[in-house]
């Protein structure tokens, strides 16, 4: 069946570059998505990938995507206090299917 | 503004008690959907509707209803068969088939069961 698998917690300190990772099943996923979770708040898209991308670059956002291993991931550049949100790797064009969303954790 | 109005934002009910959400958009979409939100176990889909008039059960749909009689409104029902209703619940809407397939979330709903 379908599955987004994503890491928990991530801990970094402000000004370093986060990387959060994700990794899918479904192959015939047209978009892969990446949407940010303020607390208390819904969801938002950060950005997203088309299938046929390996990479997506978007200011401090870089997307990477390697379909041979279903293998998703988002860098944040300089990250700030104002990014420690929840993030959510998704796959799936018209129900999405969403990971368990990774806590961005940023310290001074 | 378009976009898409949960109501309310926080509610509290004593067991054995319906309570229904709120879920309103404005932004012409076909597609509406309803997640459950708890801790560390991401979103969960309970109901989802291409069409008005029509909807489909998700993985978790047992103890809840819902209805689409009109294309801007899709509220959802916790009825008193639902075992653990206390959690986050957060409704969406897209273009359905059309466009990149992004969803657009409301501001979500906190459901306390007393």
């Amino acid at each position: 069946g379908e599955d987004v698998e994503q890491s928990l917690f991530l801990s970094v300190r402000e000004g370093d570059s986060s990387v959060i990772n994700c990794t899918y099943t479904d192959s015939s996923s047209t978009y892969l998505y990446w949407y940010k979770q303020e607390p208390g708040a819904g969801l938002q898209l950060l950005t997203y990938i088309f299938s046929n991308m390996d990479m997506k670059q978007d200011q401090r956002l870089t997307v990477l995507l390697n379909k041979k291993d279903k293998h998703l991931s988002l860098r944040i550049a300089d990250t700030q206090t104002g990014d420690s949100a929840i993030y959510f790797c998704a796959e799936g064009s018209y129900i999405p299917t969403f990971g368990r969303g990774t806590s961005l954790i940023v310290h001074p | 503004d378009g976009g898409i109005t949960q109501s309310p934002k926080y509610l509290f009910r004593k067991e054995g008690q319906n309570v229904t959400l709120s879920c309103e958009q404005n932004l012409n979409h076909d597609a509406m959907y309803w997640y459950r939100q708890d801790p560390g176990q991401g979103l969960r889909l309970i109901y989802y509707s291409q069409i008005v008039n029509d909807f489909q059960k998700g993985d978790i749909a047992e103890g809840y209803s819902v209805s689409r009689e009109k294309k801007e409104s899709f509220p959802l029902t916790v009825t008193s068969a639902q075992k653990n209703p206390t959690a986050f619940y957060l409704c969406a809407s897209s273009m359905g088939g059309k466009g990149t397939g992004e969803l657009f979330f409301g501001e979500g709903s906190r459901l306390t069961v007393l």
